[in-house]
């Protein structure tokens, strides 16, 4: 089966870092890009970045470069999304995505992330 | 960046009823690359339409999609119970993606 498997929920502190991880199967991870949506609670969808597993060209959009780090593993088809230092405002669903030709036709079923103190 | 506008922000209609959602653009898309998603709650969006008029995989015909240039729209011939949701147009250009604010489509 082609699905993407997120990993599990997180409850964090603000200034504590986290990875959070996509994991591809049924299809060729180095094939497609790899990306990361955002959705806070109750709001829409915010795209953050975009990785090649092949070569690991990466692309963040400018909301969210410099705040998120994206990389990938292509030995264990993974992506991964990372912060250093958590703040409240990170809260939210993240969702990752397989982008077909600049459309995600694939979704994982999201990670929640809760930072709280 | 584009930003998409969707309209109207919520939308309430009758199961059988026909459901029009429009997007427009602050700039023109090219239509290859103007997809609409659907999303209920507690679930992952889906991919409904790619390529602004083309359904993707196991999506019902009563669902299409139109439109270029800035104007895009997504039509529901007849609602059923289960197409009660939100609806998202997002677009690509040079490694750019941006999403509509969203439609909700609800139950009148």
């Amino acid at each position: 089966e082609v699905q993407l498997v997120q990993s599990g929920a997180e409850v964090k502190k603000p200034g504590e870092s986290l990875k959070i991880s996509c994991k591809g199967s049924g299809y060729s991870f180095t094939s497609y890009w790899i990306g990361w949506v955002r959705q806070m609670p109750g709001k829409g969808l915010e795209w953050m970045g975009i990785i090649y597993p092949g070569d690991s060209d990466t692309r963040y959009s400018p909301s969210f470069q410099g705040q998120v780090t994206i990389s990938a593993d292509k030995s264990i088809s993974t992506a991964y999304l990372q912060w250093s230092s958590l703040k409240a405002s990170d809260t939210a669903m993240y969702y990752c995505v397989r982008h077909g030709r600049g459309y995600f036709d694939l979704w994982g079923r999201g990670t929640l992330v809760t930072v709280s103190s | 960046e584009i930003v998409l506008t969707q309209s109207p922000g919520t939308l309430s209609l009758s199961p059988g009823e026909r459901a029009t959602l429009s997007c427009r653009a602050s700039q023109s898309v090219s239509s290859s690359y103007l997809a609409w998603y659907q999303q209920k709650p507690g679930q992952a969006p889906r991919l409904l339409i790619y390529g602004a008029s083309s359904r993707a995989t196991g999506i019902p015909d009563r669902f299409s999609g139109s439109g270029s240039g800035t104007d895009f729209t997504l039509t529901i011939s007849r609602l059923e119970p289960e197409d009660f949701a939100v609806y998202y147009c997002q677009q690509y250009g040079s490694f750019m993606y941006t999403f509509g604010q969203g439609t909700k489509l609800e139950i009148k």
